[in-house]
């Protein structure tokens, strides 16, 4: 069965600290996508980065980067220079290519940024 | 310029009482979900239509039921609501996932149910 673990059920950080946000998963399947969303206290979900399993470097988007560590099935995120509108709740989630585009999402992490 | 969007945003009824949630996409997706996230944020996919046709339906009462018109739209009926359906309702969409890409799927802003 496939999982997402997200350890971290909130973080604090100063302001314009780098973060990293902590996800592990589990899949026997070989192919599988993984993806973060951010959750702000306005409640949309907004896709931040993208994955694939047999990408050969770490997905980067502006101050985002995914830490992708296949060996130990590991992908956390990355926020450079963390801004006050990173405040939110932080969501790791993974579709394994032959679940029909069924995706499963963590827990959730809360990140709080301190000014 | 909105490319998920649901109506209402906001939707609070009395329990037994029947609701629908509308979800339109212009995206040009093939690919439409609905998603349930509950009082301690955990998002779980309830449905996904593909081209109009159901291809994931995870284990939700059968009081629930969505409809596709057509490949932009997925609407979900809910009947005899209850207490326990109280909760955030999210529509998403995604490209196909056909083995290429990264059929990543993009929300809609969500519909809060409140069961009173």
């Amino acid at each position: 069965a496939q999982k997402i673990t997200q350890t971290q059920p909130g973080m604090f950080v100063q302001e314009k600290e780098a973060v990293t946000l902590d996800c592990t998963y589990d899949t026997s399947d070989p192919s599988y996508g993984l993806f973060w969303y951010k959750q702000p206290s306005s409640g949309e979900m907004i896709f931040l980065i993208y994955q694939g399993s047999y990408d050969q470097q770490n997905a980067t988007e502006g101050r985002y980067s995914l830490n992708f560590q296949k060996a130990r099935k590991s992908a956390n995120l990355v926020i450079s220079a963390s801004q006050l509108g990173d405040s939110a709740m932080y969501f790791c989630a993974m579709r394994r290519r032959s679940s029909a585009s069924k995706i499963i999402f963590g827990s959730g992490t809360r990140l709080s940024i301190r000014p | 310029d909105t490319a998920v969007s649901q109506t209402p945003k906001y939707l609070v009824t009395q329990m037994g009482n029947d609701k629908s949630i509308k979800c339109e996409q212009n995206l040009g997706h093939d690919t439409m979900y609905w998603y349930k996230q509950d009082s301690k944020k955990f998002l779980k996919i309830m449905f996904s239509y593909n081209n109009k046709e159901l291809i994931i339906n995870e284990t939700v009462p059968n009081r629930f039921s969505p409809k596709s018109p057509d490949k932009a739209h997925l609407n979900l009926h809910i009947n005899s609501l209850e207490l326990g359906d109280s909760a955030v309702y999210f529509c998403a969409s995604s490209p196909y996932p056909s083995g290429g890409g990264t059929d990543t799927q993009y929300f809609g802003p969500g519909t809060r149910l409140t069961v009173l």
